[in-house]
């Protein structure tokens, strides 16, 4: 099964964006796939947040703020998570997560904690 | 929305099984694609299994077949998560996820979590 790669940590300081990106074995293409991320505080279950397969289809979790957004990078056959104006309460872990089909395994990356600064 | 609330903590031997319900409502289970992960300590997500819409039959991962059993009480709208010949490394919170069918966003509600603790 695939393996989604996503930096250990990650850091920012308040009102700077925050670009965390989960990379995609080569023989994956990032551009076939929905790219999904979440959101985990300590001692809390994972928060959905978005999924990203182009700029025309995309979906936003129920509250999710705008400034979380998805986008790729087909050069690096990578997902990208975009938080803009970063707040504290960014702080946490953040995980990426693909579908290849409903027979498929589902697979989640390692996970990016981010650190607000 | 759809609410998912688990069942409580749960402490086993080494080779002992265990079984997690999580109890839905605002929606029926028949509605719903519901799924498993877990999260060992200071670890990251791990998928067990899920239910595949399309073919109506239950997806496990590969780690896991024949240790693994997901059912759904439709009666009641519980799912259940069995995992058996437990070992220490199975010590995790255990989480249910799901979403509407025809829905998008996929796993976007979480139950809050069962820890499970395999020790002797």
């Amino acid at each position: 099964q695939p393996v989604l790669t996503q930096p250990p940590s990650s850091s920012a300081s308040p009102g700077e964006s925050a670009r965390l990106t989960c990379t995609l074995p080569s023989d994956i293409n990032v551009g076939s796939y929905n790219i999904y991320w979440y959101q985990q505080k300590p001692g809390s279950p994972p928060r959905y947040l978005l999924y990203y397969y182009s700029d025309s289809d995309k979906g936003q979790g129920s509250g999710v703020p705008s400034r979380f957004s998805g986008s790729k990078d087909a050069s690096a056959n990578t997902g990208i998570l975009l938080i803009s104006g970063l707040q504290s309460e960014d702080e946490a872990d953040y995980y990426c997560m693909i579908w290849p089909s409903n027979a498929s395994p589902v697979v989640f990356g390692g996970g990016t904690k981010l650190t607000v600064l | 929305q759809v609410q998912l609330v688990q069942s409580g903590a749960e402490v086993k031997k080494p080779g002992a099984s265990v079984k997690v319900s999580c109890k839905v409502s605002g929606y029926t289970l028949t509605e719903l694609s519901m799924h498993w992960v877990r999260q060992a300590p200071g670890k990251g997500l791990e998928w067990m299994g899920g239910f595949d819409p399309e073919d109506g039959e239950t997806i496990y991962a590969q780690k896991f077949q024949g240790r693994v059993t997901m059912t759904e009480d439709t009666s009641t709208d519980t799912a259940y998560m069995e995992l058996s010949s437990l070992r220490s490394e199975d010590t995790a919170v255990y989480y249910c996820a799901t979403q509407v069918y025809g829905d998008y966003n996929l796993l976007n509600y979480w139950g809050q979590g069962t820890l499970v603790t395999v020790s002797s």
